[in-house]
């Protein structure tokens, strides 16, 4: 199975600030990524797929960026209402598997 | 718009099986393009990808799950499966049910999540 390796697993931020997650896979997955917002009792939010693509409706803050085993996650001016926990998630082999999280909490 | 509903028992004895199940509106499951996915996540830990059933009734599971695990679809209810047997208190999580695109795959759509519980 892959693994992929998320850091930081948390992160105190202010509001306006420029975050970046970042996460490793075990092995190459090409740009087969995906990065997901998750708040308490929600159903996750899909934010980017393909490594690198915005989902429609999705912000423009969010980006995204890597190839092969590393990947990033920026967030450009956090707003009150991204305080959330961020997780990637590989789709290259199955079964897909997720980062443990990035916890994003207000400084 | 597509919406996805868990439902199921929030009580489950150990050595006993877990069922649940996801009510699909908004898109007919029977249609191609998407899996039809099971994704759960334990208290305090991170989403854990069960396994998933597409149109044509093929599936796929996780291994370390693979042999207590069967996910299965009603396209006359438009609704889809999870069972789990002989749960232990390590399957007490919060259980998702989600769509997975098949051309640029991406859970795009997920219920709100049901907490399962195992415990006498």
């Amino acid at each position: 199975d892959i693994q992929m390796t998320q850091s930081p697993s948390s992160l105190s931020a202010s509001v306006g600030d420029r975050v970046t997650i970042t996460c490793q896979a075990s092995q190459d997955i090409r740009n087969y990524l995906n990065w997901y917002q998750h708040k308490p009792g929600k159903a996750p939010k899909l934010l980017i797929y393909d490594a690198s693509n915005l989902e429609t409706g999705a912000p423009s803050r969010f980006s995204g960026s890597g190839s092969g085993t590393d990947f990033t996650f920026t967030i450009s001016g956090l707003l009150p209402e991204d305080f959330a926990t961020y997780y990637c998630q590989q789709y290259d082999t199955v079964p897909y598997s997720f980062g443990q999280g990035t916890k994003l909490e207000i400084k | 718009q597509v919406q996805l509903q868990e439902s199921g028992p929030g009580l489950v004895k150990p050595s006993q099986t877990l069922s649940l199940t996801c009510n699909v509106s908004g898109a007919p499951i029977s249609s191609g393009g998407y899996y039809w996915t099971w994704i759960r996540q334990p208290a305090g830990k991170g989403l854990e990808w069960i396994g998933r059933i597409y149109t044509t009734g093929s599936t796929d599971y996780n291994p370390s799950l693979k042999s207590r695990v069967s996910i299965s679809a009603d396209t006359s209810k438009n609704q889809f499966s999870l069972v789990l047997k002989s749960v232990t208190a390590a399957d007490t999580a919060v259980y998702y049910c989600a769509r997975d695109r098949w051309e640029v795959p991406g859970f795009d759509y997920w219920g709100q999540g049901t907490l399962v519980t195992v415990s006498s």
